[in-house]
């Protein structure tokens, strides 16, 4: 079945330290990709989007994503983590074909970060 | 103007009112959708408008009736909700239909007493 997975329901990191969010998707061909984050109440913010091109993908606050055709997946990683990039993260694929208009989001990975 | 703007940010109300959510856009995009999302969920894709045109509607109840004016304006009107109705609905906006990112705005936090 056509999925987006985020194994990790919730993660906590220290201030200081790096992060990776995982994303698996599961199509049969390589959908538009995205990182979204939310803080509480609040809106989703694009942090980054990967089409085509180079695999490694720099978004905004310090993100980057890198695509592995291979394995199907578009993590998240940011090399320092701050108090403020606590949130909810979600992965979310867009441009299928048989789901037109259509974003498929993954279920969101709760980050929070410990002094 | 790259944001997406919605009213009011927060709403209470009854089962047998009637309201109105707004969500305005200024950046030309031709795709408009609303979204409804629950606690600790993802949101769930509600209604979407192509060229002021509804396009798809998720099957949603006929209590909730969208509404497209213009190219800027998008509403959702409201009418014998029920409380599990109660959830932030967002908007959001994107170039056209076709999987391009997609803009959100900050959310109404819906309560139905």
């Amino acid at each position: 079945a056509q999925s987006v997975t985020q194994p990790d329901i919730h993660i906590t990191v220290s201030e200081g330290a790096s992060l990776e969010l995982r994303c698996n998707y599961s199509y049969g061909a390589t959908p538009y990709l995205f990182w979204y984050v939310q803080s509480p109440g609040q809106g989703l913010q694009l942090l980054l989007k990967y089409f085509s091109g180079d695999t490694l993908v720099q978004g905004i606050k310090g993100f980057e994503a890198e695509f592995k055709r291979s394995q199907s997946s578009f993590n998240l990683r940011k090399p320092s983590v701050h108090w403020s990039d606590a949130a909810e993260y979600f992965c979310a694929v867009g441009g299928l074909t048989d789901s037109w208009g259509k974003f498929q989001f993954g279920a969101g990975t709760q980050v929070v970060v410990t002094p | 103007d790259t944001e997406v703007t919605q009213t009011p940010k927060h709403l209470v109300m009854g089962m047998t009112n009637k309201k109105s959510l707004k969500c305005e856009q200024h950046m030309g995009h031709r795709a408009m959708y609303w979204y409804k999302q629950k606690a600790k969920k993802p949101p769930e894709l509600m209604f979407v408008y192509s060229y002021e045109k509804l396009s798809i509607n998720e099957s949603v109840p006929s209590r909730f009736s969208p509404e497209c004016p213009n190219s800027s304006l998008l509403n959702l009107h409201l009418h014998a909700l029920q409380p599990e109705d109660s959830a932030l609905y967002l908007c959001a906006s994107s170039q056209v239909v076709n999987g391009n990112e997609q803009f959100f705005g900050p959310g109404t936090r819906l309560t139905v007493l």
